[in-house]
């Protein structure tokens, strides 16, 4: 299994460009959750998906932040417009089923807004 | 707020000795434990877990103990290797309510020194 995907690993843009990133989960898992990580605050739960409904987006920090997941093997995470402390690493993660399930990550796109 | 905490953000160890990791949390609803490890430009991968309803779980090398009165988590590692060198993340989830939310600390980074 190839694992779970996200692309671009890396991305430069200046503030106020919209930036697009992009995940591909691991077949078959039905949870997809987007995560922010920060040297202040670790690792943030910005938003997650089941079945690809947004079930918990009160982490998303504001209105430039939004997501989505037109099917099972595909999510954005969009933010418009991007602003520099919007720079951060962000992990896009899987899981199957509901309980005490492992959370599988993918290696992350570090963004940095110029 | 930060519901999970791990207040030393670095930690160095001699191989062959123990290391202990610890994360402390606030909010008595979260019911289920998990540490992840942390290699640079990779994404987190699941290390070990406990549920509420133990106060120790065991696998290998690593340890981790709950206590649930204190509000407090450790992660032991025996012994420890060069290989262990990496950043450490504490999570927490209300899984017995439904939720698949995740909740980080911000990391402890562990060097082990050879």
């Amino acid at each position: 299994d190839a694992g779970v995907i996200q692309s671009p690993r890396h991305e430069v843009t200046e503030m106020g460009q919209e930036v697009t990133l992009r995940c591909k989960p691991i077949s078959g898992h039905d949870y997809l959750f987007w995560y922010r990580q920060t040297m202040m605050r670790g690792l943030e739960l910005l938003i997650y998906f089941n079945n690809n409904v947004p079930i918990d987006d009160s982490g998303m920090p504001e209105d430039r932040f939004s997501a989505k997941m037109p099917n099972a093997s595909f999510s954005t995470l969009k933010i418009q417009p991007s602003e520099p402390r919007d720079s951060a690493v962000y992990f896009c993660a899987s899981s199957f089923g509901r309980g005490y399930n492992e959370q599988f990550f993918g290696p992350g796109t570090r963004l940095t807004v110029l | 707020d930060q519901q999970v905490k791990q207040n030393s953000p670095s930690l160095s160890v001699q191989e062959g000795r123990i290391s202990i990791l610890n994360c402390d949390y606030t909010n008595s609803m979260f019911d289920y434990f998990l540490w992840y490890k942390k290699y640079p430009a990779e994404g987190p991968t699941f290390l070990i877990s406990i549920s509420s309803i133990k106060d120790k779980n065991e696998d290998g090398r690593f340890t981790v103990f709950l206590n649930k009165s204190a509000k407090h988590l450790s992660l032991h590692i025996v012994p420890s290797q060069p290989g262990d060198s990496a950043v450490y993340f504490c999570a927490a989830r209300m899984a017995n309510f439904g939720n698949e939310k995740l909740t980080f600390g911000t990391g402890t980074r562990l060097t082990i020194i050879p």
